[in-house]
């Protein structure tokens, strides 16, 4: 079965200082892989969106950036935190227009930038 | 646009008493709906989804929900609410088979009292 591993599961940060969380997919080949950002418990916003091993699609400007070195790993980055940063950073993944449409979501990483 | 909606920001209801959870969309063509559960800081969990078919899916933990074409709406409902089933939902729709991206809901936070 498939299973999505997500990286440190909390993080507090000062303002200015990188960022790296870290995603791992398991159990599947060539995933569609997504980053979304869960401001005050309710909304979710799409940060990035990959199709394969270095695609990577921006849904919005922002400070953060996301790379896929492997098939199944997907990175959100950050050079310099803002405290507008911190939230709950979810990532997720899909079959590639498969049988399975529904994406299936890692357990989070509660970012705060202090 | 395309879009979805949850009126609702929040529902209670008795434990015992049957509970609905509204969504309409927005879409051009034939869209894929989702519905998926948040419990505090975890992921989203898949409950069901529409692709084609019965307009009544049945999903996890006993929540069904039913496709309204006319009416642009994919209302989740359960017949008998648990204290357990209070979460965030939230309703999803993929626009097309051409994208594998989902249009999120704002969600609603279901409560249910004993």
């Amino acid at each position: 079965s498939q299973t999505i591993h997500q990286w440190p599961a909390t993080l507090v940060q000062p303002v200015g200082s990188p960022l790296s969380l870290e995603c791992t997919v398991e159990g599947t080949s060539n995933p569609n892989l997504y980053w979304y950002r869960q401001a005050a418990g309710r909304g979710l916003q799409l940060l990035f969106y990959s199709v394969g091993i270095g695609q990577i699609s921006s849904e919005v400007p922002q400070n953060l950036s996301a790379s896929r070195p492997q098939d199944r790993q997907f990175i959100l980055s950050s050079k310099k935190l803002l405290l507008s940063d911190s939230g709950f950073y979810l990532c997720a993944w899909s079959e590639i227009s498969g049988k399975y449409n529904e994406q299936f979501f890692g357990p989070g990483t509660r970012l705060t930038v202090l | 646009a395309q879009s979805v909606a949850q009126p609702e920001d929040q529902v209670n209801v008795a434990e015992g008493n049957p509970l609905t959870v509204k969504c309409t969309y927005s879409v051009s063509g034939n869209p894929y709906l989702f519905w998926y559960v948040q419990y505090p800081n975890r992921g989203l969990q898949f409950l069901l989804k529409y692709i084609t078919g019965d307009n009544l899916v049945k999903g996890s933990y006993g929540f069904e929900a039913e496709f309204n074409k006319s009416q642009t709406s994919f209302h989740l409902k359960k017949p008998s609410a648990l204290v357990s089933d209070s979460a965030l939902y939230f309703c999803a729709v993929r626009p097309s088979y051409n994208t594998d991206k989902l249009i999120f809901g704002t969600g609603t936070r279901l409560q249910v009292f004993p």
